[in-house]
Formats: C-alpha cells, sequence, structure tokens
C-alpha cells in the first residue's frame, strides 16, 4: 500500500539549474506536506512545508507547489548548489504520523 | 534552544536481543514519535507518545514498544531482534504547528 509516490529516484542537475521533484498522495485526510532533506548518516531535516489551503509557499531558494485537485506537491530548488546534493523526502501527514515517499537522489554537478 | 539528541549513535546486537534507544525531545515539545528507516528507503511510522501515552502506531509488532517520561524524554524497546530490525531509528518531537523535527537517529545493527 504505497500512499506517497515521489519521483524521480534520482536526479542529475548542473550548477546553477533548477531541481524539481514531484510527489502525489492518494489519502485526502492529511493536511501537512513537508519536504525534509538527509545527508548521509544523518536524521532528515525539515526544508519547507505547506498546508492545502495555499498553492505555492517559498522559502528562500526553495518553493513547494501544491495542487490539491491533483492531489500532487512539487519542490522546487532555484540555482541549485553543490552542497544541495542530498536525498530528499517527500512527506504527507495528520495529527499523528507523517507518511513518507521513498526519496531522491539528488546530484548537484559543479 | 536545544534539538532532539538521540543514545546511543550507533548500536550492535545479535538476533534474540533486546535493545533500548533513547531520545530527548525538543525543549518544549511534549509530543515525541518513532521512526525506522531501512537502508535507502523513507522512514516508516513506529508510534507516537503525548504525554506518557501511546496515541499512534504504525504497523510494527508488539515487540516493538515505548515510554515516555514525565519530563517528555522517550525510549524505544525491541525484543528478539530480527535481522530485517538493522535500519536507522529516528526520533521525532513535533512542535507547535504540527511540525516534526527530527534527531540524528541511531543506526542499529542486528548480527
Amino acid at each position: 500500500q504505497q500512499q506517497v509516490k515521489q519521483s524521480p529516484q534520482s536526479l542529475i542537475v548542473q550548477k546553477g539549474g533548477i531541481s524539481i521533484i514531484n510527489c502525489a498522495y492518494e489519502n485526502t485526510a492529511f493536511d501537512y506536506f513537508p519536504w525534509y532533506q538527509q545527508f548521509p548518516g544523518k536524521g532528515p531535516a525539515l526544508l519547507i512545508a505547506i498546508r492545502p489551503d495555499v498553492s505555492e509557499k517559498k522559502e528562500g531558494r526553495f518553493t513547494i507547489s501544491f495542487n490539491k485537485s491533483a492531489k500532487q506537491f512539487s519542490l522546487h530548488i532555484m540555482d541549485s548548489q553543490p552542497g544541495d546534493s542530498a536525498t530528499y523526502f517527500c512527506a504527507v501527514g495528520g495529527a499523528q504520523k507523517l507518511v513518507f515517499g521513498q526519496g531522491t537522489r539528488l546530484t548537484i554537478n559543479p | 534552544e536545544t534539538g532532539v539528541t538521540q543514545s546511543p549513535t550507533h548500536l550492535i546486537k545479535t538476533r534474540g536481543q533486546q535493545v533500548t534507544l533513547r531520545c530527548s525531545s525538543q525543549s518544549g515539545h511534549n509530543t515525541v514519535s518513532w521512526y525506522q528507516q531501512a537502508l535507502g528507503q523513507g522512514p516508516q511510522f513506529i508510534f507516537q507518545y503525548y504525554r506518557e501515552e501511546e496515541n499512534g502506531r504504525g504497523n510494527f509488532p508488539p515487540r516493538f514498544s515505548g515510554l515516555q517520561f514525565p519530563n517528555y524524554s522517550s525510549e524505544l524497546n525491541v525484543n528478539a531482534l530480527e535481522l530485517d530490525d538493522s535500519a536507522l531509528y529516528l526520533c521525532a518531537s513535533r512542535g507547535l504547528y504540527n511540525e516534526q523535527f527530527f534527531g540524528p537517529g541511531t543506526r542499529l545493527t542486528v548480527l
């Protein structure tokens, strides 16, 4: 039962380019949609999150676009930098738990 | 304000043994969740504790159990360890707006 589908599994972007990662969910009961960044050997770090009452949220170089009717949301990383190379997870959440996607390994080539 | 801390960092056990992992939540956060992250996978929800009571559980067997203490710190106990229990165990504390902040994790290896 895969409630959250994340794509692509891996992504290579040139320095300065735009990285785009997509996430689709099934359960409309969720009301919290975060993205996490994880480096090897570390715990996931909250990057940016959105609630379903807005369609877009921007924090610095990171933007979430949210399409409630399509049950999809995406992460855009502008001006991607080598330091952004990490694994990114989308998640959907409610009052108790987060359900995570399978992750996207992002590599930014210098 | 201190973040979420976990101990130990790494642990090696043999099949059949029992293990206890510990977590201190972020200052002021009274809700703690535990997740299991297998290699190359996203974290999977184990359970959540709020004011010392379990108030949500994922698809994990009863040999996974927990505790939360009055200071909101928490323990995860796993009995009868199996090889498939080898994973990164993550503790997360819940913020005011339901954000979840994760600790660095405990890497458990079962031989």
